[in-house]
């Protein structure tokens, strides 16, 4: 069955130094890979998106990348700010089917 | 535009009574869904719909209903609450035509509703 696994753990980093998550799936050949934000109490908020056929997204201080040899996305906070302290969660995506969310990893910037 | 607007945003239930989590996007979207998170579980598929009269079942479709007689409104009943369905549902929308990219089904979300079953 597909699946996606994301650290189940909490990234702990300081102010000002990079951030970088993982997803990884199997059973899986996604047209697509999303990632979005989620605050508590709050619903998800799309952020990027990258298609299968591209290596690396930016916007801003964001940057996603992906290799569907590994099977692997991985995403990028340059600079980071307690402001991005939150849930990140990478969803897969074929066509307009549904889209297959990871159960995210929560990201906590010390000041 | 309010975007997707979810109704309750708490609500409690004994077991065996039914309810309806209401749903709405201001959007023109046609897409609409309906997830459940839970700790350690991510967000799964309940029930989807990509237009005004069609939906489709998801991952976890079992204790629950919908119906999308509009384009607007995609409630979600519940037909006889259980403790399992505990849980707080999202409802998601999308309009794959977008500026972002055609064809990518790129969701926004509403609130959440939190449904405790006691």
């Amino acid at each position: 069955s597909q699946k996606i696994e994301q650290n189940s753990e909490a990234l702990n980093i300081q102010e000002g130094k990079t951030a970088t998550l993982t997803c990884n799936y199997t059973n899986y050949s996604p047209a697509y890979l999303q990632w979005y934000r989620q605050d508590p109490g709050r619903g998800p908020v799309f952020l990027l998106l990258i298609r299968e056929n591209e290596k690396e997204k930016r916007k801003e201080r964001l940057k996603v990348t992906f290799d569907t040899t590994l099977k692997q996305s991985l995403f990028h906070i340059t600079a980071s700010q307690p402001a991005d302290s939150a849930t990140y969660l990478c969803a897969l995506g074929t066509g307009r089917r549904a889209l297959t969310f990871g159960s995210g990893t929560r990201l906590q910037v010390q000041p | 535009n309010a975007g997707v607007t979810q109704t309750p945003k708490f609500q409690v239930l004994k077991t065996g009574q039914s309810m309806t989590l209401q749903c709405a996007q201001d959007m023109n979207h046609e897409y609409m869904s309906w997830y459940r998170q839970d700790p350690g579980m991510g967000l799964r598929l309940i029930h989807y719909s990509v237009g005004a009269g069609i939906t489709d079942q998801g991952e976890v479709p079992n204790g629950y209903n919908v119906s999308r007689s509009t384009t607007e409104d995609f409630p979600l009943r519940l037909l006889s609450a259980a403790p399992s369905q505990t849980s707080v549902y999202f409802c998601a929308s999308s309009y794959s035509g977008t500026v972002l990219s055609s064809g990518a089904n790129v969701l926004t979300f509403g609130a959440g509703s939190r449904l405790t079953v006691l």
